[in-house]
């Protein structure tokens, strides 16, 4: 079974623009959750998408946003770029999250993003 | 905030040797996890924990959970090169669980030839 998968891998961007991360996650997994990752913060929760619906958001601004698709495929958007939205960009799938069973997640290689 | 802390934050043993890191939370969970990340790339699962379990094995690693203390700890045995990378542990908060788990800062761990 093909684990999850992200793209694009890498991203540079300037500030001011916008940018957009795609996550397919394993299949027959329906729940995505996006991660932040960066040296200073560590790993921060973003949110999560279960059948189209976001059922969870971290404490992030206005400018970080996300969907998901029928088929369970997840983006998410990032607006107006800043210096400190450089980051590495994790989406995890999870079989089960919360409906029966542990919130079991498995994580994509990540989207490194920088912005100059 | 991140809910989870690792202890150590930096660990270097050699080949063959044991390695122990330990994680403390602050609320109540459903589980616990350990992850292993190497070089900034994606987390690999490693085990999960229920909160309703106390020691759970998998290979080379053991994992124990004291949910009385908060706590939970990793343990590799044996280790290799290869298990040169970051750990982290990450809980699933009970009530706030929809496909959100908490962080811990993680625990750099070098295993030298």
């Amino acid at each position: 079974k093909a684990g999850v998968t992200q793209t694009p891998r890498y991203l540079i961007k300037t500030r001011g623009q916008q940018v957009t991360l795609s996550c397919s996650p394993i299949s027959g997994h329906r729940s995505v959750s996006w991660y932040q990752q960066t040296p200073g913060q560590g790993l921060q929760f973003l949110f999560e998408y279960f059948s189209e619906t976001q059922r969870n958001k971290g404490n992030f601004p206005g400018r970080f946003s996300g969907r998901q698709f029928s088929n369970s495929r997840s983006e998410m958007n990032v607006s107006t770029l800043e210096l400190g939205d450089s980051a590495l960009y994790l989406c995890a799938s999870s079989l089960a999250a919360g409906l029966a069973g542990p919130n079991e997640q498995f994580f994509g290689p990540g989207t490194r993003l920088t912005v100059l | 905030s991140q809910q989870g802390e690792e202890d150590p934050q930096a660990l270097s043993i050699q080949e063959g040797e044991n390695a122990t890191m330990n994680c403390s939370y602050k609320t109540s969970i459903n589980n616990l996890q350990w992850y292993r990340q190497n070089s900034g790339r994606g987390l690999v699962h490693l085990i999960l924990i229920r909160s309703n379990e106390r020691e759970k094995h998998s290979g080379r690693l053991r994992v124990t959970l004291d949910t009385s203390k908060k706590s939970s700890s990793l343990l590799i045995t044996a280790s290799r090169a290869a298990d040169t990378a970051s750990y982290f542990c990450a809980t699933d908060a009970s009530g706030d669980s929809w496909g959100k788990l908490q962080f811990g800062a993680g625990t750099q761990v070098v295993v030298t030839p």
